[in-house]
């Protein structure tokens, strides 16, 4: 069965940079892009980018252009959002899509920026 | 990219049948039939209950529906429960080969 497992919760300066991993396994990972998507306390989903397996095309949000990379080794795909502030403190989810909805989800991963 | 536009709330009383609106442009749901429905619990990741405008999938109720027209997509909970009070989601393929959410929507039932 599908499995998108994500590394534990972070607690990061203001500044400083963060690294999320998602371990996919149960399908053919070339088959399928991962997305990002992070959900600040008490707002709404906001889709971040998403990165294929393979030959590793990859779509940004605009609004995280400059600040995020999404890489993959094996079979994880990485996030890393640069230039933390307290407003990137947010619960981090990778995602997969199933005929064009996101179906498979990641436990999500708290990410606390604070001095 | 904008979010899509939702209501805040909506309630309804058990039994009854709600609908919650998502509204974006011709460059996300007016253009494409990509847009899906998600339920969140507290603490939860998502849970996807319709795709491709008014597709549900396997498991998913069928109280849920979905429906489409111009650059406002619809979710109607039929049947109202106390379970489903919770938060709802509209999101949508776009233009820019990206995605996008709505703002979400709080569901009481009364």
């Amino acid at each position: 069965q599908v499995q998108l497992v994500q590394s534990g919760a972070e607690v990061k300066k203001p500044g400083a940079s963060v690294k999320v991993s998602c371990k996919a396994s149960g399908y053919t990972l070339t088959d399928f892009a991962i997305h990002w998507v992070r959900q600040a306390p008490g707002q709404r989903l906001e889709w971040m980018g998403w990165i294929n397996f393979g030959n590793i095309n990859r779509k940004y949000s605009q609004k995280f252009q400059g600040r995020v990379t999404m890489d993959t080794s094996a079979s994880t795909a990485y996030m890393q959002l640069s230039s933390l502030r307290s407003e990137d403190t947010a619960v981090y989810y990778c995602a997969r899509t199933l005929d064009w909805g996101f179906v498979f989800w990641g436990q999500g991963t708290l990410v606390t920026v604070s001095s | 990219q904008s979010a899509l536009t939702q209501p805040a709330s909506v309630s309804g009383s058990p039994g009854q049948s709600i609908t919650i609106s998502c509204t974006g442009t011709s460059s996300d749901v007016g253009g494409y039939n990509y847009v899906s429905w998600y339920q969140q619990h507290p603490g939860k990741a998502p849970k996807l209950i319709i795709y491709e405008v008014g597709n549900r999938p396997s498991g998913v109720s069928n109280r849920f529906s979905g429906s489409k027209s111009g650059n406002t997509a619809s979710l109607t909970i039929s049947g109202l429960q106390a379970e489903d009070e919770t938060d709802y989601y509209c999101s949508s393929y776009t233009s820019s080969d990206t995605w996008v959410f709505g703002g979400g929507t709080k569901l009481t039932v009364l």
